[in-house]
């Protein structure tokens, strides 16, 4: 079965800490593709990265870093420095490509509330 | 390209009235999507439409319908509204597959009372 844990309800930061938002996955399948997503106050959803099952290199983007590793089914997530703009929901997600059963979802954690305060 | 558009953003219904979310995509993606977001919670698929006259039941189809006569379009029709559908509905695109990034609409807030 196909799961998506963040066991982080929420965290609460002060500005210009680092902050890393947990997930962990569950999946039978060896092809598959991971997500975050990011849900500020005002409610859209905003793409943030996606990554496949075979490639584990980490990935930085600005302040963002993501860390997978296979071997613990974790998909990290940092902000550096964080900001108070960075305050919101984010989502990790799991879309399996189908053996075993194909499903056509993307499975979502149940998020994360990050309040970075100034 | 405005990307996903969804309307109304608001809606209050009462129990055992029907309604249309509208969902318009301007980006020829094949996928589209249905979700709803209850509080503290993630988003659970409702329906979802591998191309215009296809759609199929995702994990929470009770009390839903939906139809996809144009790649544009996916609307999702409410028919007789109850408590347990008060909900933020999201609709999202992808390309081709779920698998590829979804791209999401800004939401539809619905209160049943």
């Amino acid at each position: 079965a196909q799961k998506v844990t963040q066991a982080q309800t929420e965290i609460s930061v002060v500005e210009k800490e680092d902050v890393t938002l947990d997930c962990v996955y569950e999946t039978r399948d060896t092809t598959y593709y991971l997500f975050w997503y990011k849900q500020p106050p005002s409610g859209e959803l905003v793409f943030l990265i996606r990554r496949n099952s075979f490639d584990e290199q980490n990935e930085i983007s600005g302040r963002y870093s993501w860390n997978f590793q296979k071997s613990t089914s974790s998909f990290n997530f940092t902000i550096t420095a964080s900001q108070v703009v960075d305050s919101a929901v984010y989502f990790c997600a799991l879309s399996e490509a189908g053996y075993g059963g194909a499903t056509n979802k993307l499975i979502f954690g149940t998020g994360t509330l990050l309040a970075v305060q100034p | 390209n405005a990307g996903v558009t969804q309307t109304p953003k608001f809606r209050i219904l009462k129990i055992g009235q029907s309604m249309t979310l509208q969902c318009t995509q301007d980006m020829n993606h094949n996928y589209m999507y249905w979700y709803r977001q209850d509080p503290g919670m993630g988003l659970k698929l409702i329906y979802y439409s591998v191309g215009a006259g296809i759609t199929d039941k995702g994990e929470v189809p009770n009390g839903y319908n939906v139809s996809r006569s144009t790649t544009e379009d996916f609307p999702l029709r409410l028919e007789l509204a109850a408590p347990s559908q008060t909900s933020v509905y999201f609709c999202a695109s992808s390309y081709s597959s779920p698998q590829e990034t979804q791209y999401f609409g800004p939401g539809t807030r619905l209160l049943v009372l």
